[in-house]
């Protein structure tokens, strides 16, 4: 079956701990994505890869890296210096022609 | 920044309802919008991909329509059942942006 997965689908850490996230695609597309959800907020934008050793930063880059190493995968990192990385993770990918975006499960990350 | 409103924030209807909610945005420089449902814990879905001003696309009771001189989509609802229970998001693929969403509850 073609989709993207994400894991885990919660993830505790303790304050001051780097964290990655991990995202995987096999529908072939060219283009990634990772948002942020906070309660009674949309979806913001942190990090996309349009082509593989390239990504640009979204509205909330601060605090996180990411790598486009391979087409399949975009890993997140949530670093120390994210001042508030309590939140809903989604990853989502998109050909570059259709635009239409779909999505993982999800990664709910908790730091203590 | 694309200002991207969507109206109401929540809404709670009865099953047999039928319902709709805005998403407001500037009308300049329009590409695409995007509806998307959003259940709890799972991924948000496609529902509509609208382009041209004059839009209106059809997905059984769910309808969705497009006013890109005014800056304005409607998603509508017909009957609600409690299924449809979710949030609606509105997004914008060329600019990545997404609408704050109206979280929608029917209750039987």
């Amino acid at each position: 079956d073609g989709g993207i997965t994400q894991s885990p689908k919660y993830l505790f850490r303790k304050e001051g701990q780097n964290v990655t996230l991990s995202c995987e695609q096999n529908l072939n597309h060219d283009a990634m994505y990772w948002y942020r959800q906070d309660p009674g907020q949309g979806l913001r934008l942190i990090y996309y890869s349009q082509i593989v050793n390239d990504f640009q930063k979204g509205d909330i880059a601060e605090g996180y890296s990411v790598s486009r190493e391979k087409k399949e995968s975009f890993p997140l990192t949530v670093t120390s210096a994210q001042k508030n990385p309590t939140a809903f993770y989604l990853c989502a990918s998109s050909s570059l022609a259709g635009l239409e975006q779909f999505f993982g499960p999800g990664t709910r990350l908790t730091v203590l | 920044i694309l200002n991207v409103e969507q109206s109401p924030q929540s809404l709670h209807v009865q099953e047999g309802d039928s319902t709709n909610f805005t998403c407001s945005f500037p009308s300049s420089n329009f590409y695409a919008l995007h509806w998307y449902r959003w259940e709890t814990a799972k991924s948000p879905e496609a529902l509509f991909v609208m382009t041209l001003n004059g839009d209106e696309k059809k997905k059984g009771r769910i309808s969705a329509t497009l006013n890109t001189k005014e800056g304005y989509s409607y998603l509508y609802i017909k009957g609600s059942q409690p299924e449809d229970s979710a949030t609606y998001l509105c997004a914008f693929p060329d600019k990545l942006i997404f609408g704050t969403g109206t979280r929608l509850q029917v209750f039987p």
